[in-house]
């Protein structure tokens, strides 16, 4: 069985570009989250998506924004693109609605984003 | 808010070596507790986990306990080997709090022969 799986795996921008990032779960998993992982500050919550909605959202400026399509894959955009955005961005996907709160998530490899 | 603070790392150990990675939470509600594991050019993969004081998670050979008197979960292996390499990250999650899982920063282990 195919694991949670991201692209692109590396990705270079310039300041004030835009970048997509997209996330595939494992079949039958309908929530997916994304993290983001910059050197030094571990893993920082972005985004929850379930059925489609947006469930929960982090700390995180407007313009991180994503969405879930109806075959439950999903796509992260960072617009505005800044020097700090530099991070490796990771999707994990789970079976169970709420399934953070067991611990139940499963990791892709993420995706590098370099912003020069 | 809530949050969780590793010890600092790098950590280089000795194979067989015994191995206590530190972790402590700070939480509003009555969190459960997780450690992931990253092996290299992998993703994070659930280790083990514990959701009531006292609980024990083990996997692996590696244990910890959830100490609610000194929020405490720190994890523990007697032998560590070679292939336990790998980028460690602790992480709580409370009920209720729209599913989120709040990471520590991680430690990265290595194991050398």
């Amino acid at each position: 069985e195919a694991g949670v799986t991201q692209s692109p795996t590396h990705l270079i921008k310039t300041r004030g570009q835009q970048a997509t990032l997209r996330c595939s779960p494992i079949s039958g998993h309908t929530s997916v989250y994304w993290y983001q992982q910059a050197l030094g500050l571990g893993l920082q919550f972005l985004l929850w998506y379930d059925e489609g909605e947006e469930r929960n959202r982090g700390n995180f400026p407007p313009r991180f924004s994503g969405r879930q399509f109806p075959n439950y894959s999903s796509e992260l955009n960072v617009n505005a693109l800044e020097l700090e955005d530099s991070a490796l961005y990771l999707c994990a996907s789970s079976l169970v609605y709420g399934s953070a709160n067991t611990g139940e998530l499963f990791f892709g490899e993420g995706s590098r984003l370099t912003v020069l | 808010g809530d949050s969780v603070t590793q010890m600092e790392g790098p950590v280089t150990l000795s194979e067989e070596a015994f191995l206590t990675i530190n972790c402590t939470y700070t939480a509003t509600g009555y969190p459960s507790l997780f450690w992931y594991v990253q092996y290299p050019g992998e993703g994070l993969q659930l280790l083990l986990k514990a959701t009531k004081a006292d609980d024990k998670g083990s996997n692996k050979g590696f244990e910890a306990t959830y100490r609610k008197e000194t929020t405490s979960f720190h994890l523990e292996k007697g032998s560590v080997q070679v292939s336990d390499s790998a980028v460690y990250f602790c992480a709580l999650s409370v009920p209720g709090a729209n599913s989120k899982l709040t990471f520590g920063k991680g430690i990265t282990l290595s194991v050398r022969p």
